[in-house]
């Protein structure tokens, strides 16, 4: 079974632009989680996504935003760019929501590192 | 609110010695606590869980075991080996969130 597939693994964009980051999660897993991995705040949690819909939500900014297609992959998406956004994106699914991961837990993709200058 | 905490690292071992990596929480009520490890390059994945108080969760020659008394999930190994070398993360599920530790990194030399 393949597992979470994350595209790009690497971006560079400069400040003020857009980016669109892609997952693709393990086949029949309905839901997707975003974290950020900063060397200085460790793993935040973005948002989750299940059935199509956004099911609980960090505390970042609205310039991050994301979505999850019916097939179950999902994109997130970060507008007007910052320095401070260079980090790892991570992206991980599960069989359920993350409400009920006692026995569905989160398999992890490998991550996208974006770069802002 | 929710929040865990780990030592700091990094931690620096010779192969066969005795690791310990110390992992608190803090939450309302009862959570589901994991042990997760992200090799160089890759994404995390799950090592151990443990779901109520007193569970042991045991993968690889690692344990964890979930201490209500001193809200406390510390991981162990007997003899750590070079290809443990890894950031590991605990983390806490409560109310539908996954709140992850700073991660501590294990260095392991022969």
């Amino acid at each position: 079974k393949a597992g979470v597939t994350q595209t790009p693994r690497y971006l560079i964009k400069t400040r003020g632009q857009q980016v669109t980051l892609s997952c693709s999660p393990i086949s029949g897993h309905r839901s997707v989680s975003w974290y950020q991995q900063t060397p200085g705040q460790g793993l935040q949690f973005l948002f989750e996504y299940f059935s199509e819909t956004q099911r609980n939500k960090g505390n970042f900014p609205g310039r991050f935003s994301g979505r999850q297609f019916s097939n179950s992959r999902s994109e997130m998406n970060v507008s007007t760019l910052e320095l401070g956004d260079s980090a790892l994106y991570l992206c991980a699914s599960s069989l359920r929501r993350q409400g009920a991961t006692g026995n569905s837990p989160l398999h992890f993709g490998n991550g996208t590192r974006l770069t802002v200058t | 609110g929710n929040s865990v905490t780990q030592m700091e690292g990094p931690v620096t071992l010779s192969e066969e010695a005795f690791l310990t990596i110390n992992c608190t929480y803090t939450a309302t009520g009862y959570p589901s606590l994991f042990w997760y490890v992200q090799y160089p390059g890759e994404g995390l994945q799950l090592l151990l869980k443990a779901t109520k108080a007193d569970d042991k969760g045991s993968n690889k020659g690692f344990e964890a075991t979930y201490r209500k008394e001193t809200t406390s999930f510390h991981l162990e190994k007997g003899s750590v080996q070079v290809s443990d070398s890894a950031v590991y993360f605990c983390a806490s599920l409560y109310s539908d969130k996954l709140i992850f530790g700073t991660g501590t990194r294990l260095q392991v030399f022969p």
